[in-house]
């Protein structure tokens, strides 16, 4: 079965740091660019960050960059978002996401999604 | 601010067609694709390159493109397709991703 399954959510203070992961399984990963999106409570869809396969190419959002950084090991078919210097405006349930081999944006293999909280 | 704009809401008679628009200045060069996201869980891409559906996706889902406006139509609405819709793309750079705000489709 293909699927994608996040860890490392959780309740962090502002200005703390979280590793979430995303393991990949059922497909080739080393194949597929792989994404992070979030959603903040009752807010739409954000983008947040994504990579190529080989990871040669690294994006992120404008209101992350500096502060976020994601990066993969295809050996171990899982990618991930290092979130530093939290803001209380980054919570969010993070999902990952697989983008088509075709590449276009978009994102056909979705995890469950795994909730940040940042709070004092 | 998303560089992709949607109506915010839409309603449809059971069984009647639908349609969705996004609009934004990078659909001129790139396609949309298009989520469908139901409460508590995650977006299920319904559409992507214009007009191709995933495997599963029935076919009364449907997309097309025309200058900066993508649609998604939706012929022959069903209950359980009230859900908020999503579209998404490449920004004006082609390094991003961007998606719209969401429209909440509701089936009456």
């Amino acid at each position: 079965e293909v699927q994608l399954v996040e860890s490392g959510g959780g309740l962090v203070k502002p200005g703390g740091s979280l590793r979430l992961s995303c393991a990949a399984s059922g497909f080739d990963f080393i194949s597929y660019s792989m994404n992070w999106v979030r959603q903040a409570p009752g807010k739409g869809l954000e983008w947040v960050s994504s990579i190529s396969s080989t990871s040669v190419y690294k994006y992120c959002a404008d209101s992350v960059k500096g502060r976020f950084t994601i990066s993969r090991d295809n050996a171990q078919n899982s990618f991930y978002l290092q979130m530093n210097s939290l803001r209380a405006e980054d919570t969010a349930v993070y999902y990952c996401a697989r983008e088509t081999i075709f590449g276009l944006s978009a994102f056909d293999i979705w995890g469950q999604g795994t909730m940040v909280t940042v709070s004092s | 601010s998303s560089e992709l704009t949607q109506d915010p809401a839409v309603s449809v008679a059971l069984g009647q067609t639908v349609r969705i628009t996004c609009h934004g200045d990078s659909l001129t060069n790139y396609y949309a694709s298009w989520y469908q996201q139901k409460p508590g869980q995650a977006p299920l891409l319904v559409i992507y390159n214009k007009n191709n559906r995933p495997s599963g996706i029935p076919d009364r889902f449907s997309g097309s493109s025309s200058g900066n406006t993508a649609s998604l139509t939706i012929t022959g609405a069903q209950a359980e397709d009230e859900a908020d819709y999503y579209c998404n793309s490449r920004d004006r750079s082609g390094q991003h991703v961007v998606f719209g705000g969401g429209t909440k489709l509701t089936v009456l």
